[in-house]
């Protein structure tokens, strides 16, 4: 079982619609998980970081994050053509700094005019 | 401003060369990493250092080493015994304050010719 499991993709999408991206993790210690937004040919960019069971709301961007059923997920609502991209989910088990991040392979989304 | 300057950008190297990446950080961050991303394969860690002069393997070492002699710098390089090297890599800081938060430079693109 990977560590960290993403739905590959591509995931489509119209215009102004909500696109859902969902990230499972084997490792029930960890404790922080992050979004990062990746365009082609460049490097990954934080959107998002989540600590504590629940919402937590960015804008267009809310993450979910159910350490119980060892699930995040990110939401983007109004989706654009600029948010056609390849999501990063990333999960690290220790709070308190410098310790390494564990990724999954990303999904891929397109949003469709 | 401040960030995380990798160079150089574009690399080509010839079989059985070793070659140097290039990673400085200006943001003051103790821990410095090293990733490496293949398409379709997400990030896969490297190396990573949380202070200076230390520094641990990550998920794929082998064929790779760094040192950190200063805080604001984690150069890595590429040894011949590095069978596949041609790949995205990147370097990422993050401050142990900051809540696990990793940021990337921009990357470096090697290619074995």
């Amino acid at each position: 079982q990977k560590e960290v499991e993403q739905n590959s993709g591509p995931l489509s999408v119209p215009e102004g619609a909500i696109a859902s991206l969902n990230c499972t993790y084997s490792d029930r210690v960890s404790q922080s998980f992050f979004w990062y937004r990746q365009y082609s040919g460049k490097s990954p960019e934080l959107i998002m970081s989540i600590y504590s069971n629940g919402d937590k709301e960015d804008g267009r961007f809310t993450a979910q994050l159910n350490k119980a059923s060892q699930y995040v997920s990110l939401l983007i609502r109004d989706s654009q053509p600029s948010d056609s991209a390849t999501y990063l989910c990333a999960v690290n088990p220790v709070t308190g700094g410098g310790n390494k991040l564990t990724f999954g392979t990303g999904t891929q989304l397109k949003v469709e005019l | 401003d401040g960030g995380i300057t990798q160079s150089p950008k574009y690399l080509f190297r010839k079989e059985g060369q070793n070659v140097t990446l290039s990673c400085e950080q200006n943001l003051n961050h103790d821990a410095m990493y090293w990733y490496r991303q293949d398409p379709g394969q997400g990030l896969r860690l490297i190396y990573y250092s949380q202070i200076v002069n230390d520094f641990q393997k990550g998920d794929i070492a082998e064929g790779y080493s760094v040192s950190r002699e200063k805080k604001e710098s984690f150069p890595l390089t590429v040894t011949s015994a590095q069978k596949n090297p041609t790949a995205f890599y990147l370097c990422a800081s993050a401050d142990k304050y900051g809540g696990n938060t990793i940021y990337f430079g921009e990357g470096s693109w090697l290619t074995v010719v």
